[in-house]
């Protein structure tokens, strides 16, 4: 089944204890992105990545790493999570063919992280 | 820049009647059109999207949209509205010719009541 998988899905941490979300998909896509949702404010994006070893900062990227050593990951890196990163967060992914801006989005279930 | 908006929080309509969500946005060019469904926790799932031609698009379970170019709209409708339909919907767009990062609206959370 073609599919995109978050891991964890639920992750309560401490102030500044450093953490990772999985990401994974099986769709051989060359595009992925995070996103974070927060109420009143819709999907924000914080990275994505065109293909392997390439990544860009999208609107909200402060606070947030990521690496796209392989096709089909693409973790996302809290080194020192705040409160503020308290959300709900989402990978998403891309197939590669035609004019990638028109291509729909393929979502994870979801991450929901609460930051003490 | 690029913008959208939703300005409507919550819409409520019986089961059975048609539904409207409205959707606007702003792009300095020509925009790819976007409606997404989101199910209590689950993600994201693609409903329709305006790329060129027709200004009537079709999408899954029923849902069309109109691209109004004059008046900065995408309006998701469905003309016999399903309790099943309840849920979150967002509007997002992207300029035809510039970033890959997509703009999202708010968010408008779509309540069928029996």
């Amino acid at each position: 089944e073609a599919q995109v998988t978050q891991n964890p899905r639920y992750l309560i941490t401490v102030t500044g204890k450093k953490l990772t979300v999985t990401c994974s998909q099986n769709m051989n896509h060359e595009y992925m992105s995070w996103y974070r949702q927060d109420p009143g404010l819709g999907l924000r994006q914080i990275y994505y990545s065109m293909n392997v070893e390439v990544t860009d900062k999208g609107d909200v990227p402060e606070g947030y790493k990521v690496s796209r050593k392989e096709k089909r990951n693409f973790p996302l890196i809290l080194e020192s999570p705040s409160p503020n990163q308290t959300s709900l967060y989402f990978c998403a992914s891309s197939p590669p063919q035609g004019r990638l801006a028109k291509n729909i989005q393929y979502f994870g279930a979801g991450t929901r992280l609460s930051v003490l | 820049a690029q913008s959208v908006a939703q300005p409507e929080d919550q819409v409520n309509v019986a089961e059975g009647n048609p539904l409207t969500v409205k959707c606007t946005y702003s792009v300095s060019g020509n925009p790819y059109l976007f409606w997404y469904v989101q199910y209590p926790n689950r993600g994201l799932q693609f409903l329709l999207k305006y790329i060129t031609g027709d200004n009537l698009v079709k999408g899954s379970y029923g849902f069309e949209a109109e691209f109004n170019k004059s008046q900065t709209s995408f309006h998701l409708k469905k003309p016999s509205a399903l309790v099943s339909d309840s849920a979150l919907y967002f509007c997002a767009v992207r300029l035809s010719g510039g970033s890959y990062i997509p703009t999202f609206g708010r968010g408008t959370s779509l309540i069928v009541h029996p």
